[in-house]
């Protein structure tokens, strides 16, 4: 079994809709939490962080439910650029990040 | 902040030559990963370093390949002798701490075909 597990796609939704991505991670022990975003050749960036109580920047909320070790993105008001691949990533306890291999998103007029 | 800098962005090899892949990380940042990624396989972790020494190198496919980190502003990533499946984007990152409390921040990568 994968470390951070995710649906790989794509996922193909209008402009102004809204879309949701679970990932899951086995690592009980996982400290933090991520979700990055990958742009076609370019490098992965941070997103946001994942924090216990769910946390909101702007369109964009994340949340986590550690007894079912599964993380959630919900992207609200769907823009043309928000297509890109979004990578889930755990910690592997207190040590080093895990990456997902990515959910892409592909957001049409 | 001039972020994690990478060099070179694209490399063309032949099979059987030497290659090195170089990283400057973040001014301040006491962790360095370098990662590669393939379509079929996705992110994966290859070494990574704390303080400039090598904390798990567990993720390095064979001994083709070596890194090192010789100061706190330079890391290498050698492969040597190179294969057409070392095909891939390399990525480094860096972070203030090993546990990625505040994420990583990534190199623009290299682009790595043998040929």
């Amino acid at each position: 079994r994968k470390e951070v597990e995710q649906d790989p796609g794509p996922f193909n939704v209008p402009e102004g809709a809204t879309v949701a991505f679970n990932c899951t991670y086995s690592n009980s022990a996982s400290q933090s939490f991520f979700w990055y975003r990958q742009d076609c050749r370019k490098e992965p960036k941070l997103l946001m962080s994942v924090y216990s109580s769910g946390n909101e920047d702007g369109r964009f909320t994340a949340q986590l439910n550690r007894a079912s070790q599964y993380i959630s993105l919900l992207i609200r008001d769907s823009k043309l650029s928000d297509s890109a691949t979004y990578l889930c990533v755990s910690s592997a306890g207190t040590d080093k990040l895990i990456f997902g291999t990515g959910t892409r998103l592909q957001v049409f007029p | 902040d001039a972020g994690v800098i990478q060099s070179p962005r694209h490399e063309v090899t032949e099979m059987g030559q030497e290659v090195t892949l170089r990283c400057k990380p973040i001014s301040g940042h006491n962790s360095l990963f370098w990662y590669r990624q393939t379509m079929m396989r996705g992110l994966e972790l290859l070494i990574y370093f704390n303080n400039n020494v090598p904390i798990d190198d567990s993720g390095m496919p064979e001994d083709r390949f070596s890194a090192k980190m010789p100061n706190a502003s330079f890391s290498t990533l050698k492969i040597q002798p190179s294969e057409p499946r070392d095909s891939a984007v390399y990525f480094c990152a860096s972070s203030r701490n090993l546990g990625g409390t505040y994420g990583y921040t990534f190199g623009s990568g290299t682009r790595l075909t043998v040929v």
